[in-house]
């Protein structure tokens, strides 16, 4: 089965400190893409950012970085600067053909 | 540009009774997904149609549960009969096409008594 893990299930984070939330996965596919999302106790799935398998440069978009490293199958998402708005839960999911989801981690920004 | 819409919002049942969820794609979205999302977990894929066609049901109940998406379009996804560890948000998704990135609607909250 081609899973996608996430080992943190809860993490904290001081207002202002960068955070990193785990992402790995696992495919035998040589084109993938790989994507984050979150979901804020409102229930709503909010696209983040994404990362194709043969993009050379690890993508980045605002304060959200995506530490890509094929070899290893990990993409790791970094947030800088945590904002209390950033309190959510945050899912990695891998796409090739269909669509898979990780379990989440659940990130609280502590002010 | 109008988002993914699902309806209803929120649907409260008693186990063996039937429910329907409705989800209209954004406009020109050729892949539509239907996710089950229990409390504390990660979206679980029930289907995946691309167009009208079934592209993976391999998650999908298929004892009570059944989803089409006729000319294309808009999708029902039904639950009959419903059981208590049907409870779950269902969530719609839509994509421009196989790989892209996902568009989600609010999602339906099924609670199931």
């Amino acid at each position: 089965a081609q899973k996608i893990t996430q080992t943190q299930p809860g993490m904290f984070v001081q207002e202002k400190e960068a955070v990193t939330l785990d992402c790995t996965y696992d495919t035998s596919d040589q084109s993938y893409g790989l994507f984050w999302y979150k979901q804020p106790s409102s229930g709503e799935m909010i696209f983040l950012i994404y990362q194709g398998s043969y993009d050379e440069q690890n993508a980045t978009e605002g304060r959200y970085s995506l530490n890509f490293q094929k070899a290893r199958k990990s993409a790791n998402l970094v947030i800088s600067a945590s904002q209390l708005g950033d309190s959510a839960m945050y899912f990695c999911a891998r796409n090739f053909n269909k669509f898979y989801f990780g379990s989440g981690t659940k990130l609280n920004v502590k002010p | 540009e109008a988002g993914v819409a699902q309806s209803p919002r929120y649907k409260i049942i008693e186990k063996r009774q039937s429910v329907a969820f409705w989800c209209n794609p954004i406009s020109g979205h050729a892949t539509l997904y239907w996710y089950q999302q229990i409390l504390g977990q990660g979206p679980k894929l029930l289907i995946q149609f691309q167009n009208n066609g079934v592209v993976d049901d391999s998650q999908l109940p298929k004892d009570r549960f059944s989803a089409e998406r006729l000319k294309g379009v808009d999708s029902t996804l039904k639950i009959q009969p419903a059981k208590l560890e049907d409870s779950a948000v269902y969530l719609c998704a839509s994509s421009f096409g196989i790989s892209e990135k996902l568009f989600f609607g609010s999602g339906t909250q099924l609670s199931v008594l």
